[in-house]
């Protein structure tokens, strides 16, 4: 097992350019998370996926967000139009649901930095 | 978040040196997660807390969680380089709640 994977590690973009980020789960993991973590903070949730159905989406996610896992195993988070205001670390983890309640164990990826000039 | 009150904001020791990192919530905890994270990297999952009372250790890195689950601490036993980068805890307040809440995390440097 290789960990939770992302891509690109780094993104530069000018304001305004549509930016697509990507994540690869642990395989077999069901749930799938994405976080926004700015400098100096902790990391804040932005949506999240059970299999392939997006579950919840937090209020941080405006309309420029948009979010897939269309097959249940990788995701994307796409930013259009982006503003300075997104630069930051963008966070993927993931979970195996193993009860039907409690919670999971999140394990994270290494983040893709955003850099909006 | 406001939710989860870290403390101290950063830390600098010298090497051999034990330290104490706490996690403070003004509401019952349901789990306390405890991650750490290099400097632009991803969260490194070190220990997840229950009950109340409990205890875990992983190597010189020991975490509990009072009795009223209202706060966490991670002691570090001599502290080594190894050991520097930032802590954070993640909570959860109710049973099958799939986002955490983080902390604004601790920023810890050791000192060779």
């Amino acid at each position: 097992d290789t960990g939770v994977s992302q891509n690109p590690r780094h993104k530069i973009t000018k304001r305004g350019q549509n930016v697509t980020f990507r994540c690869d789960p642990i395989s077999e993991h069901n749930r799938l998370y994405w976080y926004r973590q700015t400098l100096g903070q902790g990391p804040e949730f932005l949506t999240y996926f059970q299999n392939e159905a997006q579950l919840e989406k937090s209020r941080l996610l405006s309309d420029r967000f948009s979010a897939e896992r269309p097959k249940g195993s990788f995701s994307t988070l796409e930013i259009q139009r982006t503003e300075q205001g997104d630069s930051a670390m963008y966070l993927c983890a993931s979970s195996s649901q193993k009860r039907t309640s409690g919670t999971d164990t999140q394990y994270f990826g290494p983040g893709t930095r955003l850099t909006v000039l | 978040s406001q939710e989860l009150e870290q403390s101290p904001q950063s830390l600098i020791v010298q090497e051999g040196k034990n330290l104490t990192i706490n996690c403070t919530s003004s509401k019952t905890l349901y789990g306390l997660y405890w991650y750490k994270q290099k400097y632009g990297e991803g969260l490194i999952f070190l220990m997840m807390l229950q009950k109340g009372g409990e205890e875990k250790s992983h190597e010189k890195i020991t975490a509990k969680l009072d009795e009223k689950k209202q706060q966490s601490s991670l002691h570090i036993t001599a502290s080594q380089p190894s050991h520097a980068g930032i802590y954070l805890c993640g909570a959860v307040f109710t049973s099958g709640t799939y986002k955490y809440i983080f902390g604004t995390g601790t920023r810890l440097k050791v000192l060779a």
